[in-house]
């Protein structure tokens, strides 16, 4: 069975640090594109970063570009989200999601989440 | 940016009637060299992960129910529910997925009427 669990959210002080994981499992993790994903409470879908199969290229969206860094380590079929300078508005939801279908930004599998909260 | 705006913000169908979700792009997502549609849509249900529904605008994602349908192509895109049951009660968005940043619709709720 095809499976992302994430973890890694809390509660973080505005200004603070935490590193995102996503374990997937069902798969061969080194073939596929990676995304992590966004939903503040009781917002829509915001979609934050992605790298591609071996690592060498990533894209971030403007709103965490120069204070996030996505990454992934093949060998242990795990994907990362270190977030710096955490504000209260990076509060949210985040989802990794795959990409089996081969379209790089189609997302065909999600995890079911870990909550980050940026508060003091 | 590709901007995707779903119309309406929520629509409420009675069971058995049929549910239509509308989404606009600001260009057009299909690529002429495989006359492709980049359009996915996804349903997220209370508490859950977003599921994807539908892909390349029309393809049914595998243990999909047929009565979840895509159409449209270029800038506008429609999901239908033929026939709205009550687990189809969810949040819909509309996502493309040519190029970076993906970038997904408002988001539609569909509630029972």
């Amino acid at each position: 069975e095809v499976q992302l669990v994430e973890s890694g959210g809390g509660l973080v002080q505005p200004g603070g640090s935490l590193r995102l994981s996503c374990v997937a499992s069902g798969f061969t993790f080194s073939s596929y594109w990676m995304h992590w994903v966004r939903q503040a409470p009781g917002k829509g879908l915001v979609w934050v970063s992605r790298i591609n199969s071996d690592g060498s290229s990533t894209s971030y969206a403007d709103s965490v570009k120069g204070r996030s860094t996505i990454s992934r380590d093949n060998a242990k079929n795990t994907l990362y989200l270190q977030m710096n300078s955490l504000r209260a508005e990076d509060t949210a939801v985040y989802y990794c999601a795959s990409t089996l279908k081969g379209s790089g930004s189609l997302m065909d599998v999600w995890g079911k989440g870990t909550t980050v909260t940026v508060s003091s | 940016d590709i901007v995707m705006t779903q119309s309406p913000d929520s629509l409420a169908v009675s069971l058995g009637e049929r549910a239509a979700i509308n989404c606009k792009s600001s260009q057009s997502v299909l690529y002429s060299s495989n006359n492709r549609n980049y359009l996915a849509w996804y349903q997220q249900k209370p508490g859950q992960p977003p599921k994807l529904l539908i892909y390349w605008a029309s393809t049914r994602e595998s243990g999909v129910p047929d009565r979840f349908s895509g159409s449209g192509s270029g800038t506008d895109f429609t999901l239908t529910i033929s026939s709205l049951q009550a687990e189809d009660v969810a949040v819909y968005y509309c996502q493309h997925h040519s190029n970076t940043p993906p970038t997904f619709g408002q988001g539609t709720k569909v509630a029972i009427k």
